[in-house]
């Protein structure tokens, strides 16, 4: 059961840019949601988080916004560089003890 | 300031045999979690351990998996008569306290042949 879902397997941008990712959720009890970014052959990295009494927050060329009535959350990259290009994933989170994962966006950004 | 270490990077075994991953968290990381990502899916959650303990193993198949923190060296994700659909990318990650933003080493890649 995927509580946690990416239905955009990928995405192409040119350079400059908005590069738009979505997530959608099931779990209203979820209150706190990350996003990730993966290059291959390594770890997920920390993006950016948000919890459940914002809708939005904001770290430089990132931004994600969280709908929780309609359970959906989005992450804003403006504007997109080659360098963005990586798996990005979204989480959530009902306790901090496991997250439940996203089967992830593959972004490339164009040159 | 080294990062989850984790090892081996990559992992081949026989159908049957044992696999063993190592995972050291970060320095002064206390909590440890295993993730794994089958192909073309998601990473799920497997289990959370504090030094000597097993908080949340939820995730873990009931049968050939475990896992241990023990108070001197790394978690050990245990992996007992391996079979194919075992092949996958084995994450850990830790975090210093029970935390929303906790760090991912680079991951086991194991291949069951």
């Amino acid at each position: 059961d995927q509580q946690v879902k990416q239905n955009s397997p990928s995405l192409s941008v040119q350079e400059g840019r908005i590069s738009i990712l979505n997530c959608d959720y099931t779990n209203s009890m979820f209150d706190y949601f990350l996003w990730y970014k993966k290059y291959p052959a390594e770890g997920p990295t920390f993006l950016i988080s948000i919890s459940s009494i914002k809708d939005k927050n904001e770290d430089g060329r990132f931004t994600v916004f969280l709908n929780k009535s309609a359970k959906h959350l989005s992450l804003h990259i403006v504007p997109s560089q080659p360098g963005d290009s990586a798996v990005y994933f979204c989480a959530a989170s009902l306790t901090g003890n496991q997250f439940y994962f996203g089967t992830g966006t593959s972004l490339t950004v164009i040159p | 300031n080294a990062g989850v270490m984790q090892n081996p990077r990559h992992l081949v075994r026989r159908r049957g045999q044992e696999a063993r991953l190592r995972c050291s968290p970060m320095k002064g990381h206390s909590h440890v979690y295993w993730y794994r990502q089958l192909p073309e899916e998601g990473l799920k959650f497997m289990v959370y351990l504090q030094k000597e303990n097993i908080i949340d193993e939820s995730g873990m198949p009931k049968e050939r998996f475990s896992a241990e923190f023990p108070k001197e060296g790394p978690s050990i994700l245990r992996i007992q008569q391996v079979v194919r659909g075992d092949s996958a990318a084995y994450f850990c990650a830790s975090s210093p306290e029970l935390s929303y933003g906790y760090t991912f080493g680079s991951g086991t890649r194991l291949t069951v042949v």
